[in-house]
Formats: C-alpha cells, structure tokens, sequence
C-alpha cells in the first residue's frame, strides 16, 4: 500500500524567506510523486511531479522538490515566499503514473508581510 | 494545462433530496474520471473511479446505491447523491485524464450542504 505523511499541517512564513513543506512518502515500488496546491474555494493545481527522471523537480511559481529515495522523502522548497503562496498544499503519491492518487492531509501555508 | 470545469460550485438543499454535480473536460477527451471528497480541514478522499462507457469502481465504504455515477461520454461524467442527508454535506471534487495526459487535472470543486 502507498501513502505519504505530511510532517506539518501548518508552516508560518515571512514574505520573502525560505518555505519548506516536508513530504514523506512509503511504496513498495517505484513511486510517482506530486505536490498539488489548492487555493480557498478553487480546485487543485499542479505544481510538479516526479516519474523517476531527474530527482530534483522544478515546477511551477517558483517551487522545487527533491525526491531522496533513502530518506524516502519528497520535500518542497520555494526560495522566496510570496503573498500569494498561502494556501493549501496536498503532497501526493500515484500508482503507475496518475491512477489511485493518495493524498496527504495538507499542509496549510501562511505568509505574512 | 488541461481544462475540468464542476457544476455547480455550491448546493444547498433538503435532506432527502437528490443532487447532481457535473464534471466536464472542456479540451480533452476524458478516459478516466475520478470522484473525491473532502471533509472539512481533511485530505481528499477517492470514492470511485469512472471509465467511460463503463460501470464506476467504487472505493471501499462508499455506497454506490448511494453516490450514482455516470460517466456516458468522454467529456462528462456526473454524480448524483440520492436522498442526502446532511452527513452527506462536503465537498466533492471531480477529475479527469487519459492516457495521453498522464496526469489528473481537477475540477474547482462542488460544496454540498444538505439541510
């Protein structure tokens, strides 16, 4: 069976520092891995995923995540927070590519000026 | 990135009523659409798969008599929660890929209160 823990449900940051939202995930074989962000009201977008190429994953706004297959984590990290990050971040692993997604409870991001 | 657009956005009706909520890909042919729920502060959680032209599979638990699933064509699927009552209230979110896409794209969500 696959799942992922979501090591915070709520990181606190300031405008223009680092975020990080740790990502820990357990499967039996070779996952797929994605980070989706859901805003208040609106359905969940994309950020980036990992398929086994390159271990460290750019997405998109700024976001990048690096899949560690020994610390079995998937960790996202954004260099530079902005106002417009907050909001729900869901950590997610797939079996073959994009069926029977599990997702992780969220993690909610809040930024402050 | 691919389209999903749900209707409505949010319902309000009487217990034992029965509710609708459309899934539709605007700009892909939709093999396989997914159906979740998401309590309140909780993570999403699949109730059923749907692949077009055939008969939904249903996650462990979720009745199926209960949430009616229809996905007739390759751009829509619907789910229809019969007799709800407000232990039914939440919110549903749909999505759909296909084999090309290789990616689930969601739809905005449909918020459920029954009254």
């Amino acid at each position: 069976a696959q799942s992922v823990t979501q090591l915070d449900s709520h990181v606190s940051v300031s405008e223009g520092t680092p975020v990080l939202l740790r990502c820990n995930y357990s499967s039996s074989y070779s996952p797929s891995l994605f980070w989706y962000v859901q805003h208040p009201n609106k359905g969940l977008q994309l950020l980036l995923k990992y398929t086994s190429a390159a271990t460290l994953v750019k997405g998109i706004n700024g976001f990048e995540a690096e899949f560690k297959k020994s610390e079995t984590s998937f960790h996202l990290t954004k260099p530079s927070a902005h106002m417009s990050d907050a909001a729900e971040y869901f950590c997610v692993v797939g079996s073959t590519g994009f069926q029977k997604l599990v997702f992780g409870t969220g993690t909610r991001l809040l930024v402050s000026p | 990135g691919a389209v999903v657009s749900q209707h409505p956005s949010w319902v309000i009706c009487k217990s034992g009523t029965s509710v609708k909520i459309e899934c539709r890909s605007l700009d892909f042919q939709a093999t396989t659409m997914f159906w979740y729920r998401q309590f309140p502060k909780q993570s999403l959680m699949l109730m059923a798969t749907s692949n077009e032209g055939s008969k939904a599979t249903y996650e462990q638990g979720v009745e199926k008599d209960k949430f009616l699933i229809n996905h007739a064509s390759l751009t829509l699927s619907t789910l229809t929660v019969t007799s709800a009552h407000p232990e039914d209230s939440s919110f549903y979110i749909c999505s759909a890929t296909s084999l090309a896409k290789n990616i689930q794209y969601f739809g905005a969500g449909t918020r459920l209160s029954v009254l």
